[in-house]
């Protein structure tokens, strides 16, 4: 069963920082990781989707990352700004069913 | 441009009481898919549709059934609820058809039900 397990559990930063939010999943045999935002009682947003044969995924400020082989993939988040801070989360898909396994998230506050 | 909407966005039912909740894809979205998120838990998948057909279950329990109508919009039907059934309901689409956004998921902002 895949487990998948996101640290810190939570950030707080001061505005300007670049960051970086972990990943790690015990099941390497992925289809697809996406990296998800929340806000506080809403939906999430989806931010990067990276396929198994990709190693990286770049929008904007974020980048994520996938090492498939040590099951690990990386958000970084570059010059931080409080409208950042929300809950990260990972998830994987083993099935290209999109039954996603999510993460624990982590919870970013950045403080101006 | 236009989201997946979710209804309502708040339901308070009692023990044993029914509930639908209905989730509407973003227009041209042939899959939708159900989570469950409990009070301080991760998303929990409970089941999918792809052109109106189950395509995918989770963990989701007897007492809830779920279809897709012919407009691709989706119920989820609980029955019997019970107080652990309190949680953050997510309806997603996606375009499984589509090369550039296929399988990148959209989450509505979900319907919050407390079973009291």
């Amino acid at each position: 069963k895949q487990e998948v397990t996101q640290i810190p559990a939570a950030l707080s930063v001061p505005e300007g920082e670049n960051l970086v939010l972990n990943c790690s999943f015990t099941d390497s045999a992925i289809y697809n990781l996406q990296w998800f935002r929340q806000d506080p009682g809403k939906g999430l947003t989806s931010l990067l989707l990276i396929q198994s044969s990709q190693r990286e995924q770049t929008s904007g400020r974020l980048n994520a990352s996938l090492d498939k082989s040590s099951g690990r993939s990386t958000l970084y988040i570059a010059a931080s700004q409080p409208g950042d801070s929300a809950t990260y989360l990972c998830a994987v898909d083993n099935n290209a069913g999109n039954m996603l396994t999510f993460g624990g998230g982590t919870r970013l506050m950045v403080k101006p | 441009a236009a989201g997946v909407i979710q209804s309502p966005r708040h339901l308070i039912k009692e023990k044993r009481e029914t509930a639908t909740l209905k989730c509407y894809p973003i227009p041209r979205h042939d899959t939708v898919y159900w989570y469950q998120q409990g009070p301080g838990q991760d998303p929990q998948f409970l089941i999918s549709f792809y052109e109106k057909m189950q395509s995918d279950k989770g963990s989701i329990p007897d007492r809830f059934s779920a279809q897709q109508f012919s407009d691709y919009h989706s119920e989820l039907n609980m029955s019997s609820l019970e107080l652990g059934d309190s949680a953050l309901y997510f309806c997603a689409s996606a375009s499984t058809g589509n090369e550039e956004t296929n399988e990148k998921l959209f989450f509505g902002s979900g319907t919050q039900l407390s079973v009291l």
